[in-house]
């Protein structure tokens, strides 16, 4: 079955470091990519559409300027969480949508654990 | 917008028996698609099951099936002879087509011996 492979699968930094996550289609295109949010014991709360060759689209309340996502191609979107402080600590998770079959699926990553201390 | 509501926090039920996971959803749409989504202890999101609504029969996988009511905008989920796998948050979504999902709170199923 196809793989959303997302990495690094934890993370701690300092406060005010930036940090890269990366999610990848490993066996099909993905035009769109998906960026969720998840605190402790909490669903998970869509950040931004990660759309291949243009901007993405950020639910309301989210900082694009503090989370800048680049979708440069068909199986890559990276989440960058820049000036990273206490309160981004969370459990982040991308889901790729592949629409080459007969019926739409979504695949999720396996998330990443950022740590900012 | 549309909202998914799952109103049962934490449900337990023991392994072999039968329980429900209830979901309500609100929308103004007519096509659109319902999940139930697997959070187990490693976090991974994993897809149970998936219900068209344009699609009257109810879908089953295995020991999970569901009980979609369009009418009255439900959509439960059922575990049959559960097991100590089965343990996990379960997760019901709602997905217009080819747009994003949205996510319910969330009910905590225990399995117990």
């Amino acid at each position: 079955g196809a793989v959303v492979s997302q990495h690094p699968s934890w993370v701690i930094c300092k406060s005010g470091t930036s940090v890269k996550i990366e999610c990848r289609s490993l066996d099909f295109q993905a035009t769109t990519m998906f960026w969720y949010r998840q605190f402790p014991k909490q669903s998970l709360m869509l950040m931004a559409t990660s759309n291949e060759g243009s901007k993405a689209t950020y639910e309301q309340g989210v900082e694009k300027d503090k989370f800048l996502i680049n979708h440069a191609s068909l199986t890559l979107s990276t989440l960058t969480v820049t000036s990273a402080h206490p309160e981004d600590s969370s459990f982040y998770i991308c889901s790729a949508r592949d629409q080459q079959g007969a019926e739409e699926k979504l695949f999720f990553g396996s998330g990443t654990q950022l740590s900012v201390l | 917008a549309q909202t998914v509501t799952q109103s049962q926090p934490e449900m337990s039920v023991q392994e072999a028996e039968t329980v429900t996971l209830s979901c309500t959803y609100d929308t103004s749409e007519s096509n659109y698609y319902l999940f139930w989504y697997k959070q187990p202890p490693s976090r991974q999101m994993i897809l149970v099951i998936r219900q068209e609504a344009y699609k009257q029969q109810n879908a089953t996988e295995n020991r999970f099936s569901v009980n979609f009511q369009k009418a009255a905008k439900s959509f439960s989920l059922k575990i049959s002879d559960s097991q100590l796998g089965d343990t996990a948050m379960y997760f019901c979504a709602f997905r217009r087509t080819a747009s994003k999902l949205t996510f319910g709170t969330g009910t905590r199923l225990q399995v117990t011996l």
